[in-house]
């Protein structure tokens, strides 16, 4: 089955600076890949995906990168602020398949 | 965004009582739902798999008869933990995706629920 690994599993930054999380993934097959967003004591927030016909995606100041061929995804975020701070999840799921596996998680702290 | 809303958002409960979550698709019908467990500090463990009018899939080592999943309508799906014991405390979320075929899911506020 698919396994996601997600790194860093903790990521400090100055505010102003950019973060970049980075997710691999085992089976060729997935073609869906979101990014969440978890507060503390909050359920996941989707914050931006990609699908595998593209290579790159764009909002404002979050962005997702997809390499097929090494099986790679990352997040970045440009200008963090402190309410950047939270948990992020990676996740990937193939097509025809439901369910959605995780990444372990990164903590990211924007520090003031 | 697609909202979906979870309800109690937390809940305190006696070893051996049954506690009640529910989750509902406020702005569209969920064909299927999912219900989660997270530990502290770890990712989401996913429990299950319930699609609308038909019986819950539960991933290997999740017990049924303790968690009991109801998808009875396209708007709500219930997770109910019985005969509770402290180590069933945990925070529990559920997500729903608004189609066959779609991939988007989105999340509920989450449960945070503590059995004494």
């Amino acid at each position: 089955g698919e396994n996601v690994e997600q790194h860093p599993s903790t990521l400090s930054v100055q505010e102003g600076d950019s973060a970049v999380i980075k997710c691999t993934y085992s089976d060729s097959a997935s073609n869906y890949f979101p990014w969440y967003k978890q507060e503390l004591g909050k359920g996941p927030q989707l914050i931006i995906d990609i699908r595998s016909n593209v290579g790159e995606k764009k909002d404002q100041r979050i962005a997702v990168t997809l390499n097929k061929t090494a099986k790679h995804f990352s997040l970045h975020i440009t200008e963090t602020q402190p309410e950047d701070s939270a948990v992020y999840f990676c996740a990937a799921i193939r097509a025809g398949f439901q369910k959605l596996v995780f990444g372990t998680g990164t903590r990211l702290l924007v520090s003031p | 965004g697609a909202v979906v809303s979870q309800h109690p958002s937390w809940v305190i409960c006696k070893s051996g009582t049954s506690v009640k979550i529910e989750c509902r698709s406020l702005d569209f019908q969920a064909t299927t739902m999912f219900w989660y467990r997270q530990f502290p500090k770890q990712s989401l463990m996913l429990m299950a798999t319930s699609n609308e009018g038909s019986k819950a899939t539960y991933e290997q080592g999740v017990e049924k008869d303790k968690f009991l999943i109801n998808h009875a309508s396209l708007t709500l799906s219930t997770l109910t933990v019985t005969s509770a014991h402290p180590e069933d405390s945990s925070f529990y979320i559920c997500s729903a995706r608004n189609r066959q075929g779609a991939r988007e899911a989105f999340f509920g506020q989450g449960t945070r629920l503590t059995v004494v």
